[in-house]
């Protein structure tokens, strides 16, 4: 099936610092999503992406779907020790009565105030 | 909205053992998932229902069984609980594709641990 890579793996930054994460694919993907998640709890969508070059942001987050549609970023800026969690991309190619996210394996992000 | 609700929240079983997680939605979302999440390795897609009466495999189905009867229950069946099957559950549902598609609701998932 589709895999999605992520990197990294983990992050351990300074509150105040910028970060910057990101996923490519050997398949191309009709739409890129981010999700957070925190401990405890389910994933929840910060950004989504619907077309190549698309360049989106949401306060401090900002996320484009790459040109080749096989990547995508995820920029946070200035952050904060409760942007602390897991960050997951997500690809799919829906078509017809499919959806099905294919996820990468996530960026444990660690903010040390 | 309670949204997504799954229960239980954390659950103990002794290998061979069976159980159901149930996972129900107040959203009148047609698609549903079932996801397992493995530490570093993201989430797995289980099965996936398009809405009632229907339901389909995802990538790692074996050992899990589902039904989804109605639009708002989707639960998900382990009949010979596997140490493999310890593991976080997730459930999600969404409304169905269209040009800019609804996000996925995800619940709090169910914390399985087989012994």
């Amino acid at each position: 099936g589709q895999q999605l890579n992520q990197s990294p793996q983990s992050m351990f930054i300074q509150e105040g610092e910028d970060v910057s994460m990101n996923c490519t694919s050997s398949s191309i993907f009709n739409t890129w999503l981010w999700y957070k998640q925190e401990p405890g709890e389910g994933p929840v969508l910060l950004i989504a992406l619907y077309k190549a070059g698309e360049l989106t942001s949401n306060g401090r987050l900002t996320a484009q779907f790459g040109i080749t549609r096989k990547d995508s970023f995820l920029n946070i800026s200035a952050s904060i020790p409760s942007d602390v969690g897991i960050y997951f991309c997500a690809g799919l190619n829906s078509g017809g009565s499919n959806y099905k996210l294919t996820f990468g394996k996530g960026t444990l992000l660690t903010v040390n105030p | 909205n309670a949204g997504v609700t799954q229960t239980p929240k954390f659950r103990i079983l002794k290998i061979g053992q069976s159980m159901t997680l149930q996972c129900t939605q107040d959203m009148n979302h047609n698609y549903m998932y079932w996801y397992r999440q493995d530490p570093g390795m993201g989430l797995k897609l289980i099965y996936y229902s398009v809405g009632a009466g229907i339901t389909d495999k995802g990538e790692v189905p074996n050992g899990y069984n589902v039904s989804r009867s109605t639009t708002e229950d989707f639960p998900l069946r382990l009949e010979l609980a596997a140490p493999s099957q310890t593991s976080v559950y997730f459930c999600a549902s969404k409304f169905p594709p269209t040009a800019y598609n609804s996000p996925l609701h995800f619940g709090n998932g169910t914390r399985l641990t087989v012994t």
